[in-house]
Order: structure tokens, then sequence, then C-alpha cells
């Protein structure tokens, strides 16, 4: 069966850096995508990898390796405002988002 | 306007009632989702349209119906719902594969 893994729950302090993961086996791969959510409201679109590396975009950046079926979401410069569940989803080769239960990030002062 | 919107934001329903949830997408985009989101569950994709054709439906229970009149609005239509579908009903809308855009949601309690 096609599944994705992230931890339920992370802590961190303001002003911090945190590292989301996510691991995946899926039939095939075709692009990984994570998503912001914070309670009561839409998940917001976060970044988009389909080849191997690093990419950033301001205070957060994303990962991937697809030969460890693996990738993680960097947070920096913690604020507040970051608390929120993050969502991992991965495209198979069908072209259906198969979506991870999600990671709520609780953010301390 | 804002992008996706989705109607009612709160429903209670009886199991023997019939509502339709309602979605539009001012973003030009050609393809329409339905998720059910439950508490610490994964997004579950209902349907999925794409230039008003279904293209995908994820073994739904018939109680749910879906209808899409054109490319910017999608409906739910719901009856003799059962408590285990209360949940967070959200709407999305891409361009062909390309990231998904929600809606704020419709948060459906059965009683």
């Amino acid at each position: 069966g096609q599944n994705i893994d992230q931890p339920t729950e992370m802590t961190a302090t303001e002003g911090a850096i945190v590292q989301i993961n996510c691991t995946y086996q899926t039939s095939g791969f075709n692009g990984l995508f994570w998503y912001q959510q914070h309670a009561g409201e839409a998940p917001t679109f976060l970044s988009y990898n389909v080849l191997d590396g690093l990419e950033e975009k301001g205070r957060f950046s994303s990962f991937l390796s697809r030969s460890k079926g693996y990738s993680y979401l960097l947070l920096k410069e913690l604020q507040m405002k970051d608390s929120a569940s993050y969502l991992c989803a991965v495209r198979d080769s069908n072209y259906q988002l198969i979506w991870g239960a999600g990671t709520k990030l609780i953010i301390k002062p | 306007e804002t992008g996706v919107t989705q109607t009612p934001r709160h429903l209670v329903m009886g199991m023997t009632n019939k509502k339709s949830l309602k979605c539009e997408q001012h973003l030009g985009h050609n393809a329409m989702y339905w998720y059910k989101q439950s508490a610490k569950k994964p997004l579950e994709l209902m349907f999925v349209y794409n230039f008003k054709e279904q293209t995908e439906n994820n073994s739904v229970p018939s109680r749910f119906s879906p209808e899409c009149p054109n490319s910017s609005h999608l409906f739910l239509h719901l009856h003799t719902l059962q408590p285990e579908d209360s949940a967070l009903y959200l709407c999305a809308s891409s361009r062909d594969i390309y990231e998904q855009y929600f809606g704020p949601g419709t948060r459906l309690t059965v009683t």
C-alpha cells in the first residue's frame, strides 16, 4: 500500500530552527508538496520538490531525496504564527496526491 | 474575492436531512476536488473533476453525490448521512497537476 509518515506533533522555541521529516512509500513518484494548515483554516501551499536537493523560500526550505523516499521541511527563525499543522503529500505514478496525517507544530515563547 | 470559497462554513444536519455544500473558485483553474478531513487522519480525496468531467471517485458512499456544472463551481449533495460522516469538508482547485488551492472548508456535524 501507499504510505506517508510524519511525526504527529513537535514543539520548538520562538526564534529557533525546526525540521519536520516526511518519509513515503508510494507507487511511483511525481513530486512532493508541503502545505501549512492553521487550526480551523484551509491548507495553504508552501513548497514543491520533484528533483533531489534543497529548495529555499525565505524562512522555509524543503529538501528531497528520492532514493531514500525522504523529505524534510526546515523552518528558521521561528515565529509564533508558525504554530500550525504541516502536511506532506506525494504525487504517485497516477498523479494522485497521497497525503500524510500532518505534523502539529507548537511554538513556545 | 478570495480564490476558493465554500458555503456554508458550518452545517449541522440530522441523519434524514438533505443538504448541499457549495464551492466556487475564482482562479481560472480546470480541476476541482472534494476532500474529507477528520481529526488526526490524512486528507481523504473523495472526488475529482477536470473540465467538468468526473475523473475520480474514491469508493465514496452513494449518500455523497457530487455535481460540477462548470469549471468554477462544485457541489456536494448530502443525504441520509451517518454520524461518522461528521468532518471538515474541503474543496480545492488546481491548474492541471500543479499545486492545489483550498477553500476554508465546511464543518459538518451529523446528529
